[in-house]
């Protein structure tokens, strides 16, 4: 099955920093790359995703790149705020009938004022 | 806009108890899914369905079963509750088996004592 690898475990970074959260996984088949942002308490929020045909994508101060001959998908977040700290979560899907997400163990940003 | 609606959002039980969860997908959404989130560790697929039936199985314990109904809702049955099932519980929901993007759910917080 899928193996995602998620690094580094936390991450602290100051205010207007930028954070870069770096993801690798086994399964050359997985097409979809999806990430969460998980405050504390709260159900995984979708941020942002890219798909196995699109090298990069970015929604304003988030981007997410990936690398399919290495097998590693990154989160880019520009100008960070207080409101970013959370714990963000990579995963991966395949294209078969199911549509499950393995996750990566998460990272814990903590944007310093 | 309308999201995920998952109940009751704490449950306490004791052990070798019964737990049902209760999940509602966003309206229009025909594929849900339930995964569960240990303490500090990443969500871990249980279970999805597609149009009422089962679509795909993860790591579900034999004493779980899950089901979902004509209206879309999903619930999930646990029987003879163990210490160790004490864990965050979320149902996501999709658009279409087609469809990647899945949108959690606040999550149920379930506690064996």
């Amino acid at each position: 099955g899928e193996n995602v690898e998620q690094h580094p475990s936390t991450l602290s970074v100051q205010e207007g920093d930028s954070a870069v959260i770096k993801c690798t996984y086994s399964d050359s088949a997985s097409n979809y790359f999806p990430w969460y942002k998980q405050e504390l308490g709260k159900g995984p929020q979708l941020i942002i995703d890219i798909r196995s045909n699109v090298g990069e994508k970015k929604d304003q101060r988030i981007a997410v790149t990936l690398n399919k001959t290495a097998k590693h998908f990154s989160l880019h977040i520009t100008e960070t705020q207080p409101e970013d700290s959370a714990v963000y979560f990579c995963a991966a899907s395949t294209s078969g009938s199911a549509r499950q997400l393995t996750f990566g163990s998460g990272t814990q940003l903590t944007v310093l004022p | 806009a309308a999201g995920v609606i998952q109940s009751p959002r704490h449950l306490i039980k004791e052990k070798r108890e019964t737990a049902t969860l209760k999940c509602y997908p966003i309206p229009r959404h025909d594929t849900v899914y339930w995964y569960q989130q240990g303490p500090g560790q990443d969500p871990q697929f249980l279970i999805s369905f597609y149009e009422k039936m089962q679509s795909d199985k993860g790591s579900i314990p034999d004493r779980f079963s899950a089901q979902q109904f004509s209206d879309y809702h999903s619930e999930l049955n646990m029987s003879s509750l163990e210490l160790g099932d004490s864990a965050l519980y979320f149902c996501a929901s999709s658009q279409g088996r087609g469809t990647y993007e899945q949108y959690f759910g606040p999550g149920t917080r379930l506690t064996v004592t």
